[in-house]
């Protein structure tokens, strides 16, 4: 079984600070883990993706994340937030060893507010 | 341009009065899948088709069909709505070969009376 936390449903930054959305997953194996975006009325749009190459993955606009074992926890950085970043942010985990359904397993979401 | 159209975005309906939401995408995409998100919950999957006629449950199936007849196209019914079914509702697409990559439509609003 699989599973993702994201630790805040909310985040405000103030635009030109950093950002960090943070995501812990618990699986028993390797997953493929990644960000998802949601745009205000808008389908969900892949940011980064870890599948076990590099454990520092650069995704889109930006963004980054930090694939940590030890920890199991995959947060998103960016260092300077800038206003077209507020969305809700998913963190997703995925079995790679699936090769049938190969279900997604979505966390709650954070709601990142950039503030003026 | 790539996309995966969903139709209607937005849906007011009331109990037990069937409706269809369509799916389409213009990828070639084998794999098409769908979603309802609810508030806390993230993401939950409805239904999958790994390809033409072929379709299996997901985690939420209770209350909704799905069919796959064409490659493009993966509508999702619900025979008798119910309120527990107002919810976000997304569709996806991916290739087979590598489904962590979903595409996912604008999304469908639907409120049950």
């Amino acid at each position: 079984a699989q599973s993702v936390t994201q630790l805040d449903s909310h985040v405000s930054v103030s635009e030109g600070t950093p950002v960090l959305l943070r995501c812990n997953y618990s699986s028993s194996y390797s997953p493929s883990l990644f960000w998802y975006v949601q745009h205000p009325n808008k389908g969900l749009q892949l940011l980064l993706k870890y599948t076990s190459a590099a454990t520092l993955v650069k995704g889109i606009n930006g963004f980054e994340a930090e694939f940590k074992k030890s920890e199991t926890s995959f947060h998103l950085t960016k260092p300077s937030a800038h206003m077209s970043d507020a969305a809700e942010y998913f963190c997703v985990v995925s079995d790679p060893r699936d090769t049938g359904r190969r279900a997604l397993t979505f966390g709650s979401g954070t709601r990142l507010q950039v503030q003026p | 341009e790539a996309q995966v159209t969903q139709n209607p975005r937005y849906l007011i309906t009331v109990t037990g009065k069937k409706l269809t939401v369509t799916c389409s995408q213009n990828m070639n995409h084998e794999y098409m899948s769908w979603y309802r998100q609810d508030p806390g919950l993230g993401l939950r999957q409805i239904y999958y088709s790994m390809n033409v006629e072929v379709t299996d449950k997901g985690d939420v199936p209770e209350g909704y069909k799905v069919s796959r007849k064409e490659k493009r196209n993966f509508p999702l019914i619900l025979e008798s709505p119910s309120p527990n079914q107002t919810s976000l509702y997304f569709c996806a697409s991916s290739q087979t070969r590598n489904r962590d990559i979903q595409y996912f439509g604008a999304g469908t609003r639907l409120s049950v009376l």
